[in-house]
């Protein structure tokens, strides 16, 4: 059973335009959400994180909005670049463990 | 956050073999988890490695397959036993302490033949 889903395998974005990607859950018992980026052939790499209590995080290029009436994630980059070109995972975490969507591939178009 | 050092990065094995992969943190985690990631699906949990004492696995995963050990605070290991090419994934090593983000090694991509 997927608790965290990515519907969109795959986005497209000219570069210096906003890439949104989004992220479902089924568990409201999930109260830390996070995004990771990953490079072909290295490790997941930590983007940005939200706490349950609150609906929005900010940093630099990057914002986490948080809906939790609609169970739902979502991640903005703005203005995007083409090394923002990877993999996006988000997460969500209960206690010890994270669970994984299935990723969305980003590519940023120069 | 710290980093994990992990290998081999990659391997081809035949068959019938096991591997072990190891992972090296450059400072004291609580906690470390060993991921699996097939070809388009998500990073699945295999166990939670303990330090001290046997593994914690998740459904599907069994310590006879997958045993791990977790000797210290910075050092783990996943063996995959008998490989057959349905183990044919990236592997992924994990630390996390306390209410923090993960942060991951570079993964192992194993193929088997």
């Amino acid at each position: 059973d997927q608790q965290v889903k990515q519907n969109s395998p795959s986005l497209s974005v000219q570069e210096g335009r906003i890439s949104i990607l989004n992220c479902d859950y089924t568990n409201s018992m999930f109260d830390y959400f996070l995004w990771y980026k990953k490079y072909p052939a290295e490790g997941p790499t930590f983007l940005i994180s939200i706490s349950s209590i609150k609906d929005k995080n900010e940093d630099g290029r990057f914002t986490v909005f948080l809906n939790k009436s609609a169970k739902h994630l979502s991640l903005h980059i703005v203005p995007s670049q083409p090394g923002d070109s990877a993999v996006y995972f988000c997460a969500a975490s209960w206690g010890d463990q994270f669970y994984f969507g299935t990723g969305t591939s980003l590519t940023v178009i120069p | 956050s710290a980093v994990i050092s992990q290998k081999p990065s990659r391997d081809i094995c035949q068959r019938g073999t096991s591997l072990t992969i190891q992972c090296q943190v450059d400072s004291q985690v609580t906690m470390m988890f060993w991921y699996r990631q097939q070809p388009g699906q998500s990073l699945t949990l295999i166990a939670t490695a303990n330090q001290g004492s046997e593994a914690t696995y998740e459904s599907g995963f069994v310590i006879d397959k997958f045993p791990i050990s977790r000797p210290n605070l910075t050092f783990s290991t996943l063996t995959v036993s008998n490989m057959s090419p349905e183990d044919s994934s990236i592997y992924l090593c994990s630390g996390r302490s306390g209410y923090t983000e993960a942060f991951f090694g570079q993964g192992t991509r194993l193929t088997v033949v």
